[in-house]
Parts: structure tokens; C-alpha cells; sequence
């Protein structure tokens, strides 16, 4: 299957600090990439969707302007988490899909604010 | 998108077939049904895919009933190595199209 990967695997900063994390399509172009967020325990949860070619959709309730999402290129997506704090603290997925196909979830980035 | 509804936990034992059921009573008519695996710490693994009837890879075979409001996941003699989370998604292959997880199914296989 296609491969996606994330860079950093893992990340601990201080509260206030911003953190961006990438997601990568390595063997294809993704039409759409997404982000979700995944609390111990707890199933995925969507945060945002990103298509080529145009701005990210969030989900309700989670701010554009605290979750920045760039979809740079047809293979690269960023996730900036603006000014973190402890409740920010997750495992961060992404996923990248082409049109009329299965999506294709990163390893994940394990996010730690201080 | 139509909506789930997977058992939360099953327990089995190492060589023993595992199925995986799941309910999608309001699935449309051009959403597809697919499953996924997740590890602990690991993002989602994509297993198998399918429209109707029956699917099989060298993983899993997936059956699919002509009314297509359920789903059953069988796993065939399964190893210590197959405990993880489960989830069944349903939903289009279009453009931009989202799958929302549910709380998907925590497999424990046991020695």
C-alpha cells in the first residue's frame, strides 16, 4: 500500500510555544489529506479536511486559528498547533487519500506540552 | 454518513477464527464499507475494503449481506500479534469525502 509518514514522531515543548508537524504522501499525490486527534483510549477524531487546491475544512469546534493547516503540495500537509498548552497534549494523525480510493493514515506524531 | 455500531470489546485465543460484526443500518447506496487496524501509538492500518458480497485479501475476508446494513470483519486463525482496535467505516470514495470512526472494537487474543 502507499506509504505517508509524519515528521516529528514525537515532540515535547513548553506551553505557549507553536508546533508543526508534517505529513507526507512519499509514493503518490493525495487529492485529500486530514488530520485527526486521538486522546488515550478514545477513538480518532477529525479535526480538519484538505484538499488540493484549496483552504482546510475543520470539524466543529476546533479553532482554524490554533490548528493552522497548510496543504503545501499534492504531497505534503503541515499541522501548526499555535501556542500549545497541556490540553493540547494528544497523538496527532494525519491521512492522505486519492479520489475513489482507500486513505492512508501517517505512523503519528505523539505531542507532549509542558 | 451513515453511522456504525461495533461490539466494544471481544476476546479470543491464538488459531482461533475472529469475526467482527458491524451495523450500518443507514448506509447509502454509493458508500463503501472499510476496515482498519490500529496499534497502540501506531496510526491506522488499512485491512480490506468492500461494496457488496464477499471480499478476501491475504489478511481478512470481509462478507457483506445483500441488504448491506452490516458487515462482518473475519479474521481466520489469529495470532497474539492481531490484538489491537478495530474499526468499521462507511462512507463515499469521492472527492474530499471524510470516514468518521467510531470506537471501533478492542481485540484481545489470549494464549
Amino acid at each position: 500500500g502507499a506509504v505517508v509518514s509524519q515528521h516529528p514522531s514525537r515532540v515535547i515543548c513548553k506551553s505557549g510555544t507553536s508546533v508543526k508537524i508534517e505529513c507526507r504522501s512519499l509514493d503518490f499525490q493525495a487529492t485529500t489529506m486530514f488530520w485527526y486527534r486521538q486522546f488515550p483510549k478514545q477513538s480518532l477524531m477529525l479535526m480538519a479536511t484538505s484538499n488540493e487546491g484549496s483552504k482546510a475544512t475543520y470539524e466543529q469546534g476546533v479553532e482554524k486559528d490554533k490548528f493552522l493547516i497548510n496543504h503545501a503540495s499534492l504531497t505534503l500537509s503541515t499541522l501548526t498547533v499555535t501556542s500549545a498548552h497541556p490540553e493540547d497534549s494528544s497523538f496527532y494523525i494525519c491521512s492522505a487519500r486519492v479520489e475513489y480510493n482507500e486513505q492512508f493514515f501517517g505512523p503519528g506524531t505523539r505531542l507532549t506540552v509542558l | 454518513l451513515a453511522k456504525t455500531t461495533q461490539p466494544i470489546s471481544m476476546d479470543s485465543y491464538e488459531g482461533q477464527e475472529v469475526n467482527i460484526t458491524c451495523s450500518h443500518n443507514n448506509i447509502a447506496t454509493n458508500d463503501y464499507i472499510t476496515w482498519y487496524q490500529q496499534f497502540p501509538s501506531q496510526g491506522p492500518r488499512f485491512i480490506i475494503q468492500g461494496y457488496k458480497t464477499k471480499v478476501t485479501n491475504e489478511v481478512a475476508s470481509l462478507f457483506i449481506p445483500a441488504d448491506r446494513k452490516s458487515s462482518t470483519l473475519s479474521l481466520p486463525r489469529v495470532s497474539l500479534s492481531d490484538t489491537a482496535v478495530y474499526y468499521c467505516l462507511v462512507g463515499r470514495r469521492d472527492y474530499g469525502q471524510n470516514f468518521v470512526f467510531g470506537p471501533g472494537t478492542r481485540l484481545s487474543v489470549l494464549p
